[in-house]
């Protein structure tokens, strides 16, 4: 079963900054099967990036995923008002299909 | 638009049962595979159950099987999830999700707004 570990829990940043998420796998995540996700209070979570670094429809380009194995990075270059929520990362690569347990990106 | 909505959350005693529903609009519902992914705010975002386009093929978490079924209505294009032998670590948000149309391991690209169940007398 794979585990996913995302860092830092909470990251508190201005509007404007650029955001660095970080989620690794206890093992590869093979063809970057790993999706990042939205979540804001009270909503499901909203998709962002699938195949590690394809945005979805309808999401901006400040919005970039990377990284392959067992390391990946969610980045957002330019931090909007809208921005500030809560990001999950998600390997489907094997059953069960495990999340990160989630970074608080917070205004500072 | 896609649009699924979840129904059918409710307290429930330890032991008991329920069933969610999810009815989909806005899109092909018999052409997408579908799950059921549920959130608490110890455990977070946890995958429970997944069932294929037609409904031939079923997927479980662990810890649900055999006490939960997942189903669907091609027709009335609506995914189910029967609870039964509810424990109070079923106590979640759940909700159902659609899996991206990618041919194999996918993502899931839209969700409803969840149900809450919660276990407990």
């Amino acid at each position: 079963e794979i585990v996913l570990t995302q860092s830092p829990g909470t990251l508190s940043l201005s509007p404007g900054e650029r955001a660095t998420l970080s989620c690794r796998a206890s093992q590869s995540v093979s063809s970057g099967h790993l999706a990042w996700y939205q979540q804001k209070s009270g909503q499901g979570p909203r998709l962002l990036i699938y195949d590690a670094s394809r945005r979805a429809t309808g999401i901006p380009d400040r919005f970039s995923g990377s990284g392959s194995g067992t390391d990946f990075t969610l980045s957002i270059s330019r931090l909007e008002p809208e921005d500030f929520a809560l990001y999950y990362c998600q390997q489907y690569d094997t059953l069960p299909r495990a999340f990160g347990q989630g970074t608080k990106v917070e205004i500072k | 638009e896609v649009h699924l909505l979840e129904s059918g959350g409710g307290l429930v005693q330890p032991g008991g049962s329920l069933t969610l529903s999810c009815a989909a609009s806005g899109y092909t519902f018999r052409s997408y595979a579908m799950s059921w992914v549920r959130q608490t705010p110890g455990k977070g975002l946890e995958w429970v159950s997944s069932i294929s386009a037609s409904g031939d093929r079923t997927y479980y978490t662990d810890s649900v099987k055999g006490r939960f079924t997942i189903s669907r209505d091609n027709y009335e294009n609506t995914l189910f999830l029967q609870m039964n032998s509810l424990r109070a670590e079923d106590t979640a948000v759940y909700y159902c999700a659609r899996f991206m149309d990618c041919g194999g391991h996918c993502a899931f690209d839209y969700w409803g707004q969840g149900a809450l169940v919660t276990v407990s007398s």
